[in-house]
């Protein structure tokens, strides 16, 4: 079973600072199957990136994601207040098909 | 636009059964490359996926839940539900379901991702 891990658990960054969030997969990937999701407090998750590096609707360009194998980066160019929130990687595979990193908090210094 | 809305009982007893629904409005829960999901999201913790099914009725859940959980959909109400029994304190969560696209990039290559989430709904488990 494939496991993800994000790091760091929390990041203390100010508005207009680049934020670099790391997901590191126990073995490799697809990047056809990775995944990330923002979180704001109280919300339910949505869809920010899909494919890797792919934006989905509605997901500013100042965020971008790379990455292949086993480490994937998420990339916030200049945060916004709107920004500050909790970060999940995910994960598509045969078995189990779905996992969810332990997400990655950008909180404001 | 698409929309998910759970529903369900919000306090449940040790040992019993949770039931919840979603309800998808928008769009046929028939149509194109879609699953539909339940996730939950324990009290201060991360997302924890339960499990998906396709419309005709495949069904994929967790290995650590499969034991206690079901998931069915009913195409007529487009609707889907998640039944989880013998729950315990620690099955509180707030439970989301989601579609899960499946599409094909212009090489033929599968993805797979989240692209719409209901708000959630909370359910306790306590006596």
């Amino acid at each position: 079973e494939i496991v993800l891990t994000q790091s760091p658990g929390t990041l203390s960054l100010s508005p207009g600072e680049r934020a670099t969030l790391s997901c590191r997969a126990s073995q490799s990937v697809s990047s056809n199957y990775l995944s990330w999701y923002q979180q704001r407090s109280g919300q339910a998750p949505r869809l920010l990136m899909y494919a890797t590096s792919n934006r989905a609707t509605g997901t500013p360009d100042r965020f971008s994601g790379s990455g292949s194998g086993t480490d994937f980066t998420l990339t916030i160019s200049g945060l916004e207040p709107e920004d500050f929130a909790v970060y999940y990687c995910q994960q598509y595979s045969s078995s189990p098909p779905i996992i969810f990193g332990p997400g990655t908090k950008v909180d404001i210094k | 636009q698409l929309q998910l809305q759970e529903s369900g009982s919000g306090l449940v007893k040790p040992s019993q059964t949770l039931s919840l629904t979603c309800v998808v409005s928008g769009d046929s829960i028939s149509s194109g490359r879609y699953a539909w999901s339940w996730i939950r999201q324990p009290p201060g913790k991360g997302l924890e996926w339960i499990g998906y099914i396709y419309p005709r009725g495949s069904t994929y859940y967790s290995p650590s839940l499969t034991s206690r959980v079901t998931i069915s959909v009913d195409r007529s109400k487009n609707q889907f539900s998640l039944k989880l029994n013998s729950v315990t304190a620690a099955d509180t969560a707030v439970y989301y379901c989601a579609r899960l696209t499946n599409y094909y990039d212009s090489s033929g290559s599968p993805q797979y991702y989240f692209d719409y989430w209901g708000q959630g709904t909370l359910v306790t488990v306590s006596s």
